[in-house]
Formats: structure tokens, C-alpha cells, sequence
């Protein structure tokens, strides 16, 4: 059973534009982490997201958790083509984590 | 520091055949993790483990078996592969907790004919 949906599934973008990816689930997490993985590579963490409606800021890149802790959301401002990857988000309860779908990123030069 | 190391890298079975994944850390790290990423399904936890000797199921623990005989290693055994079993197969670990940031390793690529 997936609990965490990811969308879009794919998005290809030029150079300079904005995107906003998202993470969905019913049920409720402690915390919620996002990640980066690129080809032939393990998940690299971005950011971990704890209270419900924060927001963190890394460089370009913000992420917010849902104030019910049920979702988060990732925004890109003038992607860039070394954000090109899959974008990851897991959820964590009880020991374990719960891995989204993913995004596959892919930015123009 | 090596970090997450996984052993091998690539490997092609069988159908039928066994073998063991063996992942190993040394940032002195209390949980570690088993996974597989198939194309889209994002990550899913095969079996994971929160200390020495002790291991638990995670989603799709089905037709794989672990042991955390020491702290630093897991290993991932596959005792008859199918082909539903190719896949590639990720190693994690984290402090003792759960927020704490997974390190994960390299991957193996496993291909079950």
C-alpha cells in the first residue's frame, strides 16, 4: 500500500522557471524528509520537516509541511539544470519511513 | 569514514537461486534499513532493524530474510529468487532517531532471470 503520492510524476522545464512538487497522504507522520536521487545513486536528504506547518528554506529550494502533517510541498524558484533528479519524500512513523512515489525533475538548459 | 558500503554492486541469478546482499556502516548507527526501488514505485522497505540482533518487517518483506548479527552490518538474503525480485536494492542507516538523516548506500542492482 503506497501512502505518500507524489505529483506530478514528471515535469520537464526550462531554465529560470518555478515548480512546486507535492506529497500526499490520509494518514499522519511525525516528521516528513525530502530527498534527492540521482541515477545510479543512493537518496541524498534535502531537508526534514518536523512541526506541522513549517516552512525551510535551503537556497533555492522551500519546503513546507502541512499543517495536519499529512502533506508537504516542495517549491524550486529558477530551476536550475543541476536540480535536474528524482525528487523523493518519506514520511516517518513508528521507526520506519514511508517512501513517496517520486518526481522525476528535469530542467532545460 | 566509508559511510554505507553494499556488496555487490550487480548481480544476475537465477530463478530458484539464493544469495546475500550484505550492507555495512560505520558511523556507529543504531537503525538500518533494507529497500528496493522499482520504476515507478518510489522506495519500499523490505525489512529493517533498531539495534544489534534485533530485526522487524517492513511493506514487502515477502520471500527475503535479514540478520543484524553486528551493529554494522545487515545483510538481505533472498533464500529462492523470482524474477518479481529483480530490482534495485538499497542499504540505510540513522542514529537512534527516527529523524535523524538515512545514509544510503550505493545500490545493488539485482536481475533475476
Amino acid at each position: 500500500t503506497q501512502l505518500l503520492e507524489q505529483s506530478p510524476q514528471f515535469l520537464s522545464i526550462q531554465e529560470g522557471e518555478n515548480l512546486t512538487v507535492y506529497c500526499n497522504s490520509s494518514s499522519v507522520f511525525s516528521s516528513l524528509q525530502w530527498y534527492r536521487q540521482e541515477p545510479g545513486e543512493g537518496p541524498v536528504l534535502l531537508v526534514t520537516v518536523v512541526t506541522g506547518g513549517e516552512v525551510k528554506k535551503l537556497k533555492r529550494l522551500t519546503f513546507q509541511f502541512g499543517d495536519a502533517r499529512k502533506d508537504s510541498s516542495l517549491h524550486i524558484t529558477a530551476a536550475q539544470p543541476g536540480d535536474t533528479g528524482l525528487y523523493l519524500c518519506a514520511g516517518a512513523r513508528s521507526y520506519k519511513y514511508i517512501f513517496g512515489t517520486g518526481t522525476r525533475l528535469k530542467v532545460l538548459a | 569514514n566509508a559511510g554505507v558500503t553494499q556488496t555487490p554492486k550487480f548481480r544476475v541469478l537465477k530463478t530458484g537461486q539464493s544469495m546475500t546482499l550484505l550492507c555495512a556502516q560505520d558511523m556507529n548507527h543504531e537503525y538500518m534499513y533494507w529497500y528496493r526501488q522499482d520504476p515507478g514505485m518510489g522506495l519500499r522497505l523490505i525489512h529493517y532493524s533498531v539495534g544489534e540482533g534485533t530485526t522487524a518487517k517492513g511493506e514487502v518483506p515477502d520471500g527475503y530474510n535479514v540478520s543484524r548479527l553486528k551493529k554494522q552490518n545487515f545483510l538481505l538474503g533472498l533464500e529462492s529468487a523470482a524474477p518479481s525480485q529483480t530490482s534495485v536494492y538499497f542499504c540505510a542507516s540513522s542514529y537512534r532517531d527516527i529523524q535523524e538523516t538515512q545514509y544510503f548506500g550505493p545500490g545493488t542492482r539485482l536481475l533475476v532471470l
